[in-house]
């Protein structure tokens, strides 16, 4: 166990809906990662908060947003989902920059 | 940019060693190893800053040159625990780190009793 806390585990939702996935990072960790698995993209670097700011931004889609709250939990929203969205997402978090970065388990996204 | 990783899978028979590389076009700031079992979350393995410092720990250590920008990833006397996908995850020098850690397609790795 990582400590990094993500919900919904599993979550099958149609297409043009939208989903929240949510994570808690480890406690007294301030970075928060979101990573996008599929099986011929491998692990996508989507967004990186750090104490509230976005840090950085990798591929992630403008139907995709994210955000880091006052008490560190992040969510990232999917909207207008399309088949090709089907995926593992995985959030992670660190201490800060430079450090070890511990993935939780992940929420598995179908779309149908 | 995604660094590159080879090769894409190695198949071992237990005891046997293994080198997994990885490589980037750019000067980077860090090196990230996971180990990753199906179904399950990346599990880290080892940070590598730029420095050339080689790290280990038991049966499983790593390099990595920054004037190559190029890592690799030695197992010895592999273990069936081993097996699993690896990834090498990437943070680019811009003066430090550009945050984004961005990890290669991953090596396939099957420990054969």
């Amino acid at each position: 166990d990582s400590g990094v806390t993500q919900t919904p585990k599993h979550l099958i939702t149609a297409t043009g809906q939208r989903v929240t996935l949510r994570c808690s990072p480890r406690s007294g960790d301030l970075s928060v990662y979101w990573y996008q698995q599929s099986l011929d993209q491998g692990l996508q670097f989507l967004i990186q908060y750090y104490n509230g700011e976005e840090r950085a931004k990798g591929n992630i889609l403008e139907r995709f947003s994210a955000q880091q709250f006052p008490d560190l939990h992040s969510e990232l929203n999917l909207s207008s989902l399309e088949l090709g969205d089907s995926a593992l997402y995985f959030c992670a978090s660190a201490r800060g920059d430079g450090n070890t970065i511990y993935f939780g388990e992940g929420s598995w996204l179908t779309v149908v | 940019q995604q660094p590159v990783q080879s090769p894409q899978a190695v198949i071992l028979r237990e005891g046997e060693d293994a080198v997994i590389n990885c490589s980037s076009s750019k000067a980077l700031y860090s090196v990230h190893w996971y180990r990753q079992k199906h179904g399950e979350a990346p599990v880290f393995l080892m940070i590598l800053l730029k420095g050339g410092e080689q790290k280990g720990h038991d049966k499983i250590s790593a390099s990595f040159n920054e004037k190559k920008q190029q890592s690799s990833l030695y197992l010895t006397a592999s273990q069936l625990s081993y097996s699993g996908t690896y990834f090498c995850g990437t943070e680019s020098d811009s003066g430090g780190s550009n945050y984004k850690l961005t990890f290669g397609k991953g090596t396939l790795l099957t420990v054969n009793p």
